[in-house]
C-alpha cells in the first residue's frame, strides 16, 4: 500500500538557522512527491514537487527538497529559516494511476523562533 | 482566475440536519476532491472525481455524498450531520493527466455539529 510518513509532529528552529522537515514514502513504481504548506486558517499551498530528474528540487519561498531513492525520503530544507516560515507542512505522494489522487502525511508544525 | 472557491466559510449544524458544501474551480481541472482535516490526523480523502459524471470514495466516505454534473462544480452533501463530522473541509482540484498533478486548494469550510 502507498503511504507517506512525517516522523516529527513539530520542528523547532531558531531564525537564521537551517531547517529540515522529514518525509519518507512507500509507493509502487516511480514516486511523484509534493510538499505543501498551510498557514493558520488558510488552505494548503503548493511548495514544490519531484517528478523526475535532478534529486534536488527548488520551490517557492527559498525552500528545496532532496529526493533520496535508496532511503525513500523527500526531506524539505531551507538554508536560513524565517519567523514567517512558521506553519504546518505536509508531504504528499501521488497514487499510481492517472487520477491525480494524492496521499498526505500527518503534517509537521514548523516553529521558527526569533 | 478565481481558482478554487468554497462556500460557506463557517457553518454550525445541529445533529441530524443536512447541508451541502459548495466547491467550484475555473481552471478546467479534471480531478476534484474533498478532504477533511482534523488535529493530528492530517488530511483524509472523503470523495474524489476524475471528471464530470465520475465519482469515487476515498478513505472516509461514510455520511457524505458527492456528485459531479459539470467540470467546474463538486458539491459535498452531509446527509444527517453528526458531531463526529465537526472538522475543517477542503476542496482541491488538479489536472489528472500527465501535466503537473499539483493540487490547488480552496480556503476551507469550518463545520461545527452540535
Amino acid at each position: 500500500a502507498q503511504s507517506v510518513a512525517q516522523p516529527e509532529d513539530q520542528v523547532n528552529v531558531a531564525e537564521g538557522n537551517p531547517l529540515t522537515v522529514k518525509c519518507t514514502y512507500s509507493v509502487s513504481g516511480n514516486p511523484y512527491l509534493f510538499w505543501y504548506v498551510q498557514y493558520p486558517n488558510r488552505g494548503l499551498q503548493f511548495l514544490l514537487k519531484y517528478i523526475t530528474g535532478d534529486n534536488l528540487v527548488k520551490g517557492s519561498y527559498g525552500f528545496e527538497a532532496e529526493f533520496n531513492k535508496s532511503q525513500t525520503s523527500f526531506h524539505l530544507k531551507k538554508p536560513s529559516a524565517l519567523v514567517s516560515d512558521s506553519a504546518l507542512y505536509f508531504c504528499a505522494v501521488r497514487v499510481s494511476g492517472n487520477t491525480g489522487k494524492l496521499i498526505f502525511g500527518q503534517g509537521t508544525t514548523l516553529q521558527v523562533k526569533p | 482566475n478565481a481558482g478554487v472557491t468554497q462556500t460557506p466559510k463557517f457553518q454550525v449544524l445541529k445533529t441530524g440536519q443536512s447541508m451541502t458544501l459548495q466547491c467550484a474551480q475555473d481552471m478546467n481541472h479534471e480531478y476534484m476532491s474533498w478532504y477533511r482535516q482534523d488535529p493530528g490526523m492530517g488530511l483524509r480523502l472523503i470523495h474524489y472525481s476524475v471528471g464530470a459524471g465520475i465519482t469515487d470514495q476515498g478513505e472516509v466516505p461514510n455520511g457524505y455524498n458527492v456528485s459531479r454534473s459539470t467540470t467546474e462544480d463538486f458539491p459535498l452533501r452531509l446527509l444527517s450531520a453528526a458531531p463526529s463530522q465537526t472538522s475543517v473541509y477542503f476542496c482541491a482540484s488538479s489536472y489528472s493527466r500527465e501535466k503537473s498533478y499539483e493540487q490547488y486548494f480552496g480556503p476551507g469550510t469550518r463545520l461545527t455539529v452540535t
